[in-house]
């Protein structure tokens, strides 16, 4: 069965920091790219950034709206993809899922994870 | 930010057909890239629903069909049934941007 299972949220304060999980099985986690999207109430879903595989020297890419601040990283050992997040402000408060994407193409995110909640409050 | 917009809600009786517009610009949809659609239902994570502006993944009953034309896209549901109501997201690649974009969104109600 395929799973992928996000920790690590909560609650933070202005300016803090936090670091999500998520752990995957199910599938060859080191063969795919792997995202991380959000979702707000007031802003929908948001695109977070990726981290590509080794056969694509782990590249990272991130929304203009995180660059900077966040940090995408996996270990392919552990099926794991991790997303450090820095300068946090209430506008990153959201639930962040963990994605697979995959190329049709152009790339779509077929596999979710059920997130985890990211609350930034003073 | 959401740079390609959708109605906020549709609605139809049972067995009726609906459709969601996603309007995107020169950017994304109208640069030829791919438009793919999420079906979330209430308090779960988006589901892929189709992908590569027509495709549906296993599963995914052929009520569902999407198309594509210039800079915009629409996913039409036929048969509508209970179990379709749900918010729906477009999504595709914006080169202005150099992210990856959603729509705002459209809640399907069944009446």
């Amino acid at each position: 069965e395929v799973q992928l299972v996000e920790s690590g949220g909560g609650l933070v304060q202005p300016g803090g920091s936090l670091r999500l999980s998520c752990a995957v099985s199910g599938f060859r986690f080191s063969d795919h790219y792997m995202d991380w999207v959000r979702q707000t109430p007031g802003k929908g879903l948001e695109w977070v950034g990726r981290i590509r595989h080794k056969v694509g020297s782990y590249i990272t890419e991130y929304a203009p709206s995180v660059k900077g601040r966040f940090t995408i990283s996996r270990d392919d050992s552990k099926s794991s993809l991790y997303l450090q997040m820095n300068s946090l402000n209430t506008e990153d408060t959201a639930v962040y899922y963990c994605v697979r994407a995959v190329l049709h193409r152009n790339w779509n995110f077929d596999l979710w994870g059920r997130g985890t909640l990211v609350t930034v409050s003073s | 930010q959401s740079v390609l917009t959708q109605p906020p809600s549709v609605s139809g009786a049972p067995g009726q057909r609906v459709t969601i517009s996603c309007t995107g610009i020169n950017s994304n949809l109208g640069a030829g890239y791919d438009v793919h659609w999420y079906q979330q239902l209430p308090r779960t994570a988006p589901k892929l629903l189709i992908y590569g502006d027509t495709n549906r993944p296993s599963g995914v009953p052929d009520r569902f069909s999407g198309s594509k034309s210039g800079t915009s896209a629409s996913l039409a549901i036929t048969g509508l049934q209970a179990e379709d109501e749900a918010d729906y997201y477009c999504q595709s690649y914006d080169n202005s941007l150099s992210a990856y974009v959603f729509g705002t969104g459209t809640t399907v109600t069944v009446l």
